[in-house]
């Protein structure tokens, strides 16, 4: 069975540092992975989501993300989180079945 | 362009009681699923319908039902609501190799 792990459950950052939130998946096969976000009180939103091709994926809000297979990871990173960042992150694990899983999330919090 | 509609947004329950929550997407997508939220939980997947006809046990599927009436239309059936339902559920659709597409969710309380 898939299943996605979020480390970090809190993250603290100043505004203006940069930003990586750790995701780890386990497949048995390829799978796709999306990063979304949620702000308090408000639906989910595609940052990113990788297929297939390359590795390194851009995403909306000047995200990123690297899928990598060797080490079952699919970290989202920022190079300059804003306060406007400041929101809850899910990364997901899609299957060729069509199921879609989430990890449990990882809240970002940025001090001025 | 509706998208996903979730019916209804709020509903309150006493336990025991039964309720089914109405989802329905109008962007011929295939899949089908629906979530629910907890704090600190994430979402986590109830059921879960690949495609027309068919439906899937997710992460938590016990104490609900779910019906795929057709292509547009996926419903969650709670028979005898608990505390422990408590939630905010989601509905979402999509095609191959798309993201997921959420409707605004259901705020469930089981008195």
């Amino acid at each position: 069975a898939q299943s996605v792990t979020q480390p970090d459950i809190h993250i603290t950052v100043s505004e203006g540092a940069s930003l990586e939130l750790r995701c780890n998946y386990s497949y048995g096969a390829t799978p796709y992975l999306f990063w979304y976000v949620q702000s308090p009180g408000q639906g989910l939103q595609l940052l990113l989501k990788y297929f297939s091709g390359d590795t390194l994926v851009q995403g909306i809000k000047g995200f990123e993300a690297e899928f990598k297979r060797s080490q079952s990871s699919f970290n989202l990173r920022k190079p300059s989180v804003h306060w406007s960042d400041a929101a809850e992150y899910f990364c997901a694990v899609g299957t060729g079945y069509q199921k879609v899983t989430f990890g449990i999330g990882t809240k970002l919090q940025v001090i001025p | 362009n509706a998208g996903v509609t979730q019916t209804p947004k709020f509903q309150v329950l006493k336990t025991g009681q039964s309720m089914t929550l109405q989802c329905a997407q109008d962007m011929n997508h295939n899949s089908m699923y629906w979530y629910r939220q907890d704090p600190g939980m994430g979402l986590r997947l109830i059921y879960y319908s690949a495609s027309e006809g068919t439906t899937d046990k997710g992460e938590v599927p016990n104490g609900y039902n779910v019906s795929r009436l057709n292509k547009r239309e996926f419903s969650l059936r709670l028979e005898s609501a608990a505390p422990s339902q408590t939630s905010v559920y989601f509905c979402a659709s999509t095609r191959v190799n798309e993201k997921l597409f959420f409707g605004s969710g259901t705020q469930l309380s089981v008195l």
